[in-house]
């Protein structure tokens, strides 16, 4: 069955940096577009990023381009969230999600559980 | 970008109703559109994509329709465990937006 896990959340001082990564299983890993998404407490769903199957394609919401970079590792069933720069209002649950379909459409299917990065000083 | 809004934003509503939530975009967005299904602290459920395609396991009293800019989400017979807040996302072109999020609690 899928599994996506999140890990990498945590404390974090205002401009510093954290990288979150997601474990991915139960599918061929190589063959999807991966996203994340972030929940900050009291708001609702933001999209962050995807990143193509195959690293061709990235892309940002405004609100973190050119802080926030996604990459992918497939021999290792990863993709990851480098996060520079962090805010206040960066603070939220972030969740990775597949694409149901290979390919370039980007409709989700799976979420993982999401991890916790709270920026403060 | 697309803005997407939601209405009613919040709803109250007994077990067995019939629930419609509507989502909008600002723009042409053909069928470009997820509904998803989130409780407090878990992690969001996708239910429909495609405007009207349920996800695989997502039961058939959840529903969807619509095309172009105007989209609704419907729920048949409200149980215990649909009390949630819904959101609707385009992913016709970048950057992918949801809407606000339609909390259903319980009358």
């Amino acid at each position: 069955q899928v599994q996506l896990v999140e890990s990498g959340g945590g404390v974090v001082q205002p401009g510093r940096s954290l990288r979150l990564s997601c474990a991915a299983s139960g599918f061929t890993f190589s063959s999807y577009g991966m996203h994340w998404v972030r929940k900050a407490p009291g708001k609702g769903l933001e999209w962050v990023a995807v990143i193509s199957y195959d690293r061709s394609n990235e892309y940002y919401a405004d609100s973190v381009k050119g802080r926030f970079t996604i990459s992918r590792d497939n021999s290792k069933n990863t993709v990851y969230l480098q996060m520079n720069s962090l805010r206040a209002e960066d603070t939220a649950v972030y969740y990775c999600a597949k694409n149901k379909y290979s390919g370039d459409s980007h409709a989700v299917d799976y979420w993982g559980q999401g991890t916790l990065v709270t920026v403060s000083s | 970008d697309i803005q997407m809004t939601q209405s009613p934003s919040s709803l109250s509503a007994s077990v067995g109703d019939r629930v419609t939530i509507t989502c909008r975009a600002s723009q042409g967005i053909n069928n470009y559109l997820a509904w998803f299904q989130q409780k407090p602290g878990k992690a969001p459920k996708s239910l429909i994509y495609a405007a009207s395609s349920l996800q695989n396991g997502v039961p058939s009293k959840f529903s969807g329709s619509g095309s172009g800019t105007d989209f609704t989400l419907t729920i048949s017979s409200l149980q215990p465990e649909d009390f949630a807040t819904y959101y609707c996302q385009q992913y016709y072109s970048y950057p992918f937006t949801f809407g606000p999020g339609t909390t259903v609690d319980i009358k």
